[in-house]
């Protein structure tokens, strides 16, 4: 079982662009939540995603998107970029009681 | 919003004695409480939860305990030992998203 998958693991972004990234969720895991963790802050709910619709948003910008495919797996999407997206993007599979997180991407924006 | 506090950024202890990771909430729509603990370059691996029909929770040497009149939770490591050093983080969850605390670094000298 290899857990919850991220990719990439890096990534160098300049103001304005577009980014995807990717989770695979923990195997028999139909529920996927992403979470934006700051330098020096604890992780911040984005959205979450099952049976691919999303079911709850957090109090992100419409710039942020997700999808979720029939394998479960999911992307986050984030348009315009701005300066302060930069942060540690963190996927998350399972429902509340245990969920299992990725290792994130690091995301930097220039 | 805030609605899940960490107010101690950093903690140290000594090995073998007692660690205490204190985390207070504002929403009384939380009904359903985790600790999560995180290393360096990995995602937030789950410790122990407790719900909010209990007022404590044992795991070996990590107990949880709530109250939930003052909103407060706090995590006890009997006895600490180096390993445990890392970032704790508390976390809230009322539906289908969780909220986290900005974490605590404990850290255990030998």
């Amino acid at each position: 079982d290899a857990g919850v998958t991220q990719s990439p693991t890096h990534l160098i972004k300049t103001r304005g662009q577009q980014v995807t990234l990717r989770c695979s969720p923990k195997s028999g895991h139909d529920t996927v939540s992403w979470y934006q963790q700051a330098l020096g802050q604890g992780p911040q709910f984005i959205f979450q995603y099952y049976e691919e619709e999303e079911r709850q948003r957090g109090n992100f910008p419409d710039r942020f998107s997700g999808h979720q495919y029939p394998n479960y797996s999911s992307e986050l999407n984030v348009n315009a970029l701005l300066l302060g997206d930069s942060a540690l993007y963190l996927c998350a599979s399972g429902s509340r009681g245990e969920q299992f997180f990725g290792p994130g991407t690091r995301l930097t924006v220039l | 919003d805030q609605q899940v506090k960490q107010n101690s950024p950093s903690l140290s202890v000594q090995e073998g004695r007692i660690s205490i990771l204190n985390c207070d909430y504002t929403n009384s729509m939380f009904d359903y409480f985790l600790w999560y603990k995180k290393y360096p370059a990995e995602g937030p691996t789950f410790l122990i939860s407790i719900s909010s029909i209990k007022d404590k929770n044992e795991d070996g040497r990590f107990t949880v305990f709530l109250n939930k009149s003052a909103k407060h939770l706090s995590l006890h490591i009997v006895p600490s030992q180096p390993g445990d050093s890392a970032v704790y983080f508390c976390a809230a969850s009322g539906g289908n998203d969780m909220r986290f605390g900005a974490g605590t670094r404990l850290t255990v000298k030998p």
